[in-house]
């Protein structure tokens, strides 16, 4: 089954740690993206990538940093110096930044909380 | 700020009628429009999209519809069946790099 897979599905941290969350596709998609989504918000875009070894920073990159050392995985760290961030992450993948390209597929999501 | 919002936060319909979900959006250069479902602890899911030089866009018991000249994108789901509820999302797809800006969501409710 081809699809994007984040673990965990929910992750636990004290404050002042920093957490990495997991995202890896077999899509063999170019573009990945990682979001951002609170209680009754829509998503919003903190980091996407739409080459290996190549990211850039989206609408509420602070306090994260992303990696992109290979095609399949884009891992999303979230650092101490986030300063809210309990929320529900989302990682999506899609074909490539063309016009065209619109359907941004969706892993199942990781509920952080931070105590 | 956001350029994509909607009209209504929630919407209850009973089962077998048929839905409409609005957004209304600023930006006039996105040149795509897209909808989303996103049921309870899931990921979005695609839905279909619009481009921006139609008026109107059919799938399978959706429709999607564009009028540029009030900004207003509609959704419209016919024979709304229970596994419809979820959380409906417009987003509008615009710049170089081509990512989605996302509104709040629209909660549809089907009672059976």
């Amino acid at each position: 089954d081809g699809g994007i897979t984040q673990s965990p599905k929910y992750l636990f941290r004290k404050e002042g740690q920093n957490v990495t969350l997991s995202c890896e596709q077999n899509l063999n998609h170019d573009a990945m993206y990682w979001y951002r989504q609170d209680p009754g918000q829509g998503l919003r875009l903190i980091y996407y990538s739409q080459i290996v070894n190549d990211f850039q920073k989206g609408d509420i990159a602070e306090g994260y940093s992303v990696s992109r050392e290979k095609k399949e995985s884009f891992p999303l760290t979230v650092t101490s110096a986030q300063k809210n961030p309990t929320a529900f992450y989302l990682c999506a993948s899609s074909r490539g930044p063309r016009p065209s390209y619109n359907e941004q597929f969706f892993g199942p999501g990781t509920r952080l909380t931070v105590l | 700020g956001e350029s994509v919002g909607l009209h209504l936060p929630t919407l209850s319909v009973q089962e077998g009628d048929n839905s409409i979900i609005n957004c209304a959006y600023s930006n006039s250069a996105s040149d795509y429009f897209i909808w989303y479902k996103q049921e309870s602890g899931k990921g979005p899911q695609f839905i279909i999209d619009i481009r921006s030089n139609m008026d109107k866009r059919q799938g399978q018991r959706v429709t999607v519809l564009l009028n540029k000249t009030v900004k207003h994108l509609s959704l419209q789901i016919a024979a709304t069946q229970p596994g419809d509820s979820a959380v409906y999302f417009c987003a509008e797809k615009q710049g170089s790099q081509g990512n989605l800006i996302f509104g709040k969501g629209t909660k549809l409710s089907v009672k059976p």
